[in-house]
C-alpha cells in the first residue's frame, strides 16, 4: 500500500545540536516530496520540496533534505537547532498524476532543550 | 500578497447540526484543497477543487461536501455533525507548480 512513514513520533535535541528527521515513502514511482512545519494551533508552512534534479535541497530556516531513491527516503536535516525550531514536522508526498491530493506522514514533534 | 484565509478560526457546534467553513485562496490560485487534522488520524485529504469542479476526493462520508465559486473561493460543509468531526480543518491553495500554501485552519469543536 502507498504510505509515508515518519518513524519518530517525538525527538528531543539540545539547542545547538544537529537534527535529522526521518521520512520513508512507499510508492511505485518517485513522487513529489515535501517537508512542512506546524506550530501549535497553526497551519502548515512549507520548509522545502523535491521534484527532480539535485537530490540535496535547501529550504527555509536553515533546513535541508536529501532524497535517496535507493532507500525511498527524504530525511530532513539542520546542522544547529534553535529553540524556535520546536514544532511538529510533517513529511508529505504528491503523486505526479495525483492532482493536489497530498499524503502526509504522521508527524514528528521536536522538543528543543536549552 | 495575502495568504490563504480561512474563516472562522474557531467554531463550536452541537451534535446533529451542520457547519460551513470558508476558504479564500491566494489570488491567482485556482486549486483549493481541504484537509482534516485530528490527533488520532493525523492529516487526511478531504477533497480538491479546481475551476469549480471537484477533481479529487478522499475517503470521507457523504456528510462532508464542498464547492468552489468562480472567484476560486471555496466552502466545505459538514452535515449532521458527530463528536468525531472535531478537528482542525485546513485549506490549501496552489497553482500549476503543485506547491500547496496552507491557511491557519478552522478549529471545529463538536459538543
Amino acid at each position: 500500500a502507498q504510505s509515508v512513514t515518519q518513524p519518530d513520533i517525538h525527538i528531543t535535541v539540545s539547542e545547538g545540536a544537529s537534527l535529522e528527521l526521518r521520512c520513508n515513502y512507499s510508492y511505485g514511482a518517485t513522487p513529489y516530496l515535501f517537508w512542512y512545519v506546524q506550530s501549535p494551533g497553526q497551519g502548515l508552512q512549507l520548509l522545502l520540496k523535491y521534484f527532480s534534479g539535485d537530490t540535496l535541497v535547501q529550504g527555509i530556516k536553515g533546513f535541508e533534505a536529501e532524497f535517496k531513491r535507493s532507500q525511498s527516503s527524504f530525511n530532513l536535516r539542520k546542522p544547529s537547532v534553535h529553540w524556535s525550531d520546536a514544532a511538529e514536522y510533517f513529511c508529505a508526498v504528491l503523486l505526479s498524476g495525483g492532482y493536489q491530493k497530498v499524503t502526509f506522514g504522521t508527524g514528528t514533534k521536536l522538543q528543543v532543550i536549552p | 500578497k495575502a495568504g490563504v484565509t480561512q474563516t472562522p478560526r474557531y467554531l463550536i457546534k452541537t451534535r446533529g447540526q451542520q457547519v460551513t467553513l470558508s476558504c479564500s485562496p491566494i489570488s491567482g490560485h485556482r486549486s483549493v484543497s481541504w484537509y482534516q487534522q485530528t490527533p488520532g488520524q493525523g492529516l487526511q485529504f478531504l477533497f480538491e477543487y479546481f475551476s469549480e469542479t471537484q477533481r479529487n476526493k478522499g475517503n470521507f462520508p457523504g456528510r462532508f461536501s464542498g464547492r468552489q465559486f468562480s472567484n476560486s473561493r471555496s466552502e466545505m460543509n459538514v452535515s449532521t455533525l458527530e463528536l468525531g468531526d472535531s478537528a482542525l480543518y485546513l485549506c490549501a491553495s496552489s497553482t500549476s507548480d503543485r506547491v500547496n500554501t496552507f491557511g491557519s485552519g478552522t478549529r471545529l469543536t463538536v459538543v
